[in-house]
């Protein structure tokens, strides 16, 4: 089992651009969820999804866009990339006994 | 509002001290209380975690306090070693709902040996 896995580990954006990150697990896992870590400000749930075909907002949605056609991949689109969007991006991923699990980050960075 | 307050933000310890960590909930319909370890570079590991009806959970050298009626709960790590230098991370959530996890701003315990 790889677990959670995330690409790329490190991006550089200028703003205005977009780009996707990936997320993919291989536990069978209904629940995925993004989050993104500051300085002092522990993590901030982005968007999240219950299952195939369901996603929903987070706390901090907006300027983010998510979609869930498999249960294996999540991915975390930027639309439109701001210098306040740098930030390290976690990908994680749970069943119903509500562990959950983490990627090992994406570092990104918007000039 | 933040709903889950955390302190102290860092800490430091002997080597073979007790750790404490501290935090603080809003939210009475969150009915999971995971501690989370993150070490730097890598994504956040479940450590323990609790539930309400229980007051107390102990994994090694991990023990969990939990207070419903003060909305608080607290690890303790005994036996600190610098290998348990990381940054801790409390969370809540709702039954069957850990993705929609609230966090924690986090605690960096450093271990001096």
């Amino acid at each position: 089992n790889a677990g959670v896995t995330q690409t790329p580990k490190f991006q550089v954006l200028k703003t205005g651009q977009s780009m996707t990150l990936q997320c993919a697990q291989d536990m069978n896992h209904e629940y995925m969820s993004w989050y993104r870590q500051d300085p002092g400000m522990g993590l901030r749930l982005i968007h999240y999804s219950v299952g195939a075909g369901i996603t929903d907002q987070g706390e901090v949605p907006n300027g983010y866009n998510v979609s869930r056609s498999t249960t294996e991949d999540f991915p975390l689109r930027l639309l439109s990339a701001a210098p306040s969007q740098t930030s390290v991006y976690f990908c994680a991923s749970g069943d119903r006994q509500e562990t959950q699990y983490f990627g090992p980050g994406t570092r990104l960075l918007v000039l | 509002q933040q709903q889950v307050k955390q302190s102290p933000q860092s800490l430091i310890v002997q080597k073979g001290g007790i750790s404490i960590i501290n935090c603080a909930y809003e939210n009475t319909a969150f009915d999971y209380f995971p501690w989370y370890q993150q070490f730097p570079g890598k994504g956040p590991a479940l450590l323990i975690a609790i539930r309400p009806d229980v007051s107390e959970k102990k994994e090694g050298r991990f023990t969990i306090s939990f207070n419903k009626s003060a909305k608080q709960f607290s690890l303790h790590i005994m036996d600190s070693q610098p290998g348990d230098s990381a940054t801790y991370f409390c969370a809540a959530s709702m039954r069957f709902n850990a993705g929609k996890s609230t966090f924690g701003d986090g605690t960096t315990l450093t271990v001096k040996p």
